[in-house]
């Protein structure tokens, strides 16, 4: 069973910082990689999809990594705002388009 | 509408009760998926639709769960005799292609049993 990992489960920083946040899978085959922020009480809106060929995606002051080789990815978060404040999650992109999610990290980024 | 809508947005059972949590995906979609998401956990997968074929059920926890997409469009997730474990958040999710397209989510559905 395919699973994925983030650590830690919630983080404080205060407004400005740089911050990275960390996803580890176990499926070395991995498809593509995702991650997501989430609202309290929302649905999730897509921020990066990293295809297995590429090794990072950008958009913003946001910037993913994938490492298929360690089995790892992390979002890193440039210049943080209140705004930012969220929960992320990575989630593995299966070629079926199943999501396989990580627990999440919240955020919260003190003005 | 423009996105992914769920009803209802919140529903209470009582232990015993059956519910019916309805996903209307974005006009044209191919996929449609459902996951379930505990407080404070990451969203579960459940099922998969590709136009009206239920082609992945794997993750429906017991048999109490059902799903149906009859048309290819509206979806039904259904729960019989609810559980206080079933309480969560069930999220509903379209894509246009098959495969690995991007996903929309909808806002969820929180159910409390109780």
């Amino acid at each position: 069973k395919q699973e994925v990992t983030q650590i830690p489960a919630a983080l404080s920083v205060p407004e400005g910082e740089n911050l990275v946040l960390n996803c580890s899978f176990t499926d070395s085959a991995i498809y593509n990689l995702q991650w997501f922020r989430q609202d309290p009480g929302k649905g999730l809106t897509s921020l990066l999809l990293i295809q297995s060929s590429q090794r990072e995606q950008t958009s913003g002051r946001l910037n993913a990594s994938l490492d298929k080789s360690s089995g790892r990815s992390t979002l890193y978060i440039a210049a943080s705002q209140p705004g930012d404040s969220a929960t992320y999650l990575c989630a593995e992109l299966q070629n079926t388009g199943k999501l396989i999610f990580g627990q999440g990290t919240t955020l919260q980024v003190k003005p | 509408g423009a996105g992914v809508s769920q009803s209802p947005r919140y529903k209470v059972a009582k232990r015993g009760q059956d519910v019916a949590l309805r996903c209307d995906p974005i006009s044209g979609h191919v996929s449609l998926f459902w996951y379930q998401q505990a407080l404070g956990q990451g969203p579960e997968f459940l099922t998969y639709f590709q136009n009206e074929a239920q082609l992945d059920k794997s993750g429906l926890p017991s048999d109490r769960f059902f799903a149906e997409r009859p048309e290819g469009s509206v979806s039904t997730l259904k729960i019989q005799r609810t559980q206080q474990e079933d309480s969560a958040v069930y999220l509903c999710a379209s894509s246009l292609e098959t495969g690995s397209g991007e996903a929309f989510f909808g806002q969820g559905t929180r159910l409390t049993v109780v």
